[in-house]
């Protein structure tokens, strides 16, 4: 399978507790980004890198939140501290800059539920 | 926060019924994208229509979008029950070939019955 994955595909922990999500894009894809969906709502942009430089944070990622990526292949993103509002889908996504495509394809998620 | 609004936010209809579902956004875009959730699963990229065309066809799919009122329409014909799912409609405000971060709206929850 060539597709974006996500490991793990669910995860459930204690507040306070840190957790790390990793995400392996589709081959040779230079973007890779990061989604939070919570239920009932379309995913919000956290961040995104090229290669391994990190672009652009949204203000959701609060300093509790750090993502990585790098070797410009796999990214994982650490939640510290995690509170019961850390709860969502975390989607990751992945694309390839200088074609005419800008399709974003996507992994299944993780789901983080924080007790 | 949520670039735009689905309309409608729920549809049922019955199998072989056409679904025609409305997005609207606020920002000039690149590129608006929409894309299929099944329930508790990851999205699944339908089609992409660039701010310069007005209408896109793919299968059963048929997406419009009038820039001038900042809204998209997706239309699925002949719907099938595996076509339940929820629809998202996502703007990319970035540039040609530098695809940038997907603002996503609300989404429609599509029913689909027997």
């Amino acid at each position: 399978d060539t597709g974006v994955s996500q490991d793990p595909r669910h995860k459930i922990t204690k507040r306070g507790q840190n957790v790390t999500f990793r995400c392996d894009p589709i081959s040779e894809h230079n973007r890779l980004y990061w989604y939070r969906q919570t239920l009932g709502q379309g995913p919000e942009f956290l961040t995104y890198f090229q290669n391994e430089a990190q672009l652009e944070k949204s203000r959701l990622l609060s300093d509790r939140f750090s993502a990585e990526r790098p070797k410009g292949s796999f990214s994982t993103l650490e939640i510290q501290r995690t509170e019961q509002g850390d709860s969502a889908m975390y989607l990751c996504a992945s694309s390839l800059t200088g074609t005419s495509s800008d399709t974003q394809y996507f992994g299944p998620g993780t789901r983080l539920t924080v007790l | 926060s949520q670039q735009g609004e689905e309309d409608p936010q729920a549809l049922s209809i019955q199998e072989g019924e056409n679904a025609t579902m409305n997005c609207s956004y606020k920002t000039s875009i690149n590129n608006l994208q929409w894309y299929r959730q099944n329930s508790g699963r990851g999205l699944v990229h339908l089609i992409l229509i660039r701010s310069n065309e007005r209408e896109k066809h793919s299968g059963r799919l048929r997406v419009t979008l009038d820039t001038s009122k900042k809204s998209s329409s997706l239309l699925i014909t002949a719907s099938r029950a595996a076509d339940t799912a929820s629809y998202f409609c996502a703007t990319d405000a970035g540039d040609t070939g530098t695809a940038s971060k997907l603002t996503f709206g609300t989404g429609t929850r599509l029913q689909v019955t027997l």
